[in-house]
């Protein structure tokens, strides 16, 4: 009963360096998420993907890019790191229908920027 | 653009006593509402969420909001809290972009639970 599995679960890289983050969901959910979080800001959504095929900007895309392989998994790459993007990103994927269907999110990667 | 407002980024309550975290939305249209938890170190779970079924929503452990239109709230209570209810809490809103929908997330409020 895996759900939103992310990895890896920490990093730290330096400035400059590239990165992809993962994400896979076994729920068959149509609409998958990347956000980050940081102290006092709540989650900021990055991207997202309405089904498999697309992907759309959220609040603060600037310094990444998404792809939607299938269904199942949704990464987001970082190609050249810079400290602001010091943070821990979440994963959430949602069922398609009803607004109140509610997201299901993983367990977060702790990403450090040198 | 939809909104919520968490008033109070720390909270902190004695073991035993009323937990009240506050949320605020602004919407023109009907909202659809979430409050989520989050432990140490993991994600985010669900705790409960309004279906516009009625005002008074349960959540898992024992955590309920009452949705009231005419003060656009959405506040999340417990009638006595216990020290595992010491984590971060987040309201959220749907929102529909073109048939798709984002979730907009309060910055959150950490409830401390003192012995």
């Amino acid at each position: 009963n895996a759900g939103v599995t992310q990895t890896p679960k920490f990093q730290v890289l330096k400035t400059g360096q590239s990165m992809t983050l993962q994400c896979a969901q076994d729920m068959n959910h149509n609409s998958m998420y990347w956000y980050r979080q940081d102290p006092g800001m709540g989650l900021r959504l990055i991207y997202y993907s309405a089904s498999e095929g697309t992907t759309d900007k959220g609040e603060v895309p600037n310094g990444y890019n998404v792809s939607r392989l299938n269904k199942r998994e949704f990464s987001l790459r970082l190609e050249s790191a810079a400290p602001s993007q010091t943070s821990v990103y979440f994963c959430a994927s949602r069922l398609q229908g009803a607004p109140n269907q509610p997201q299901h999110f993983g367990d977060g990667t702790r990403l450090s920027i040198l | 653009a939809q909104s919520v407002t968490q008033l109070g980024s720390h909270v902190s309550v004695s073991e035993g006593a009323l937990v009240l975290l506050r949320c605020n939305y602004s919407s023109s249209v009907p909202p659809y509402l979430f409050w989520y938890v989050q432990y140490p170190n993991q994600g985010l779970q669900l705790l409960l969420k309004y279906t516009s079924a009625a005002t008074l929503v349960k959540g898992i452990n024992g955590f309920e909001a009452e949705f009231k239109k005419s003060e656009t709230s959405f506040h999340l209570t417990k009638p006595s809290a216990h020290m595992s209810d010491a984590a971060e809490y987040f309201c959220a809103v749907s929102e529909s972009t073109s048939g798709t929908y984002k979730y907009i997330f309060g910055t959150g409020t950490r409830l401390k639970v003192l012995a």
